[in-house]
């Protein structure tokens, strides 16, 4: 079974400062692994996917995350948060399987105060 | 700007209504998804069609009934409804996952939010 588990309900950071969104999975095999953005009444917007290689991989907004192995880790950065930054993220895994699906983490707010 | 279109994005029905969701895209995605999603939590996967074919039904009440008239088109009938499926029903859809090829990332539409009377 696959299961992915976001750690913190709620991040604060000031604006500027670089923010951490803590990510970590558990499948059977290699993963898949997403973060996606969701601002309030919208749908999830995705950000950046590891598959294979470069453990740190690159996203829409600045937004980064670095894959550890070893942890089972997966978690989200930006070196210099924006007030409108300020949204809720879902972590999200995948089996490398065809007949996997999607599962999503619980979900954190981050809030970049000014 | 989301290249899944839904329809409408707000609905309120009655229990005794039947209503239908509608979802749309044209990126030549062959895998379409209903997601549930209550306030303050994550998507709840509903349904899942691979090339216009039910592959997946996470269990979810007769009340709910999709439909996948071609490759570009989702619907979701609605039926009897009670008040707790008041949600954001959100459609995606995505490559169909390959065996490397491709990893089978969602894209989303804006939701639409039901509120069941």
């Amino acid at each position: 079974a696959q299961s992915v588990a976001q750690p913190e309900d709620q991040v604060n950071v000031a604006e500027g400062n670089p923010l951490t969104v803590k990510c970590t999975y558990s499948v059977s095999g290699n993963p898949y692994l997403f973060w996606y953005v969701q601002y309030p009444n919208r749908g999830l917007q995705f950000l950046l996917k590891y598959i294979t290689g470069d453990n740190l991989v690159k996203g829409s907004y600045g937004f980064e995350a670095e894959f550890n192995k070893s942890q089972t880790s997966f978690h989200l950065k930006k070196p210099s948060a924006l007030v409108s930054d300020s949204a809720l993220y879902f972590c999200a895994v995948r089996a490398y399987s065809s007949a996997s699906k999607i599962i999503f983490g619980s979900g954190t707010r981050l809030s970049i105060r000014p | 700007d989301t290249e899944v279109t839904q329809t409408p994005k707000h609905l309120v029905m009655g229990m005794t209504n039947k209503k239908s969701l509608k979802c749309e895209q044209h990126m030549g995605h062959r895998a379409m998804y209903w997601y549930k999603q209550k306030a303050k939590k994550p998507p709840e996967l509903m349904f899942v069609y691979s090339y216009e074919k039910l592959s997946i039904n996470e269990s979810v009440p007769s009340r709910f009934s999709p439909e996948c008239p071609n490759s570009s088109l989702l619907n979701l009938h609605l039926h009897a409804l009670q008040p707790e499926d008041s949600a954001l029903y959100l459609c995606a859809s995505s490559q169909v996952q390959g065996r490397g090829r491709n990893t089978g990332e969602l894209f989303f539409g804006e939701g639409s939010r039901l509120t069941v009377l």
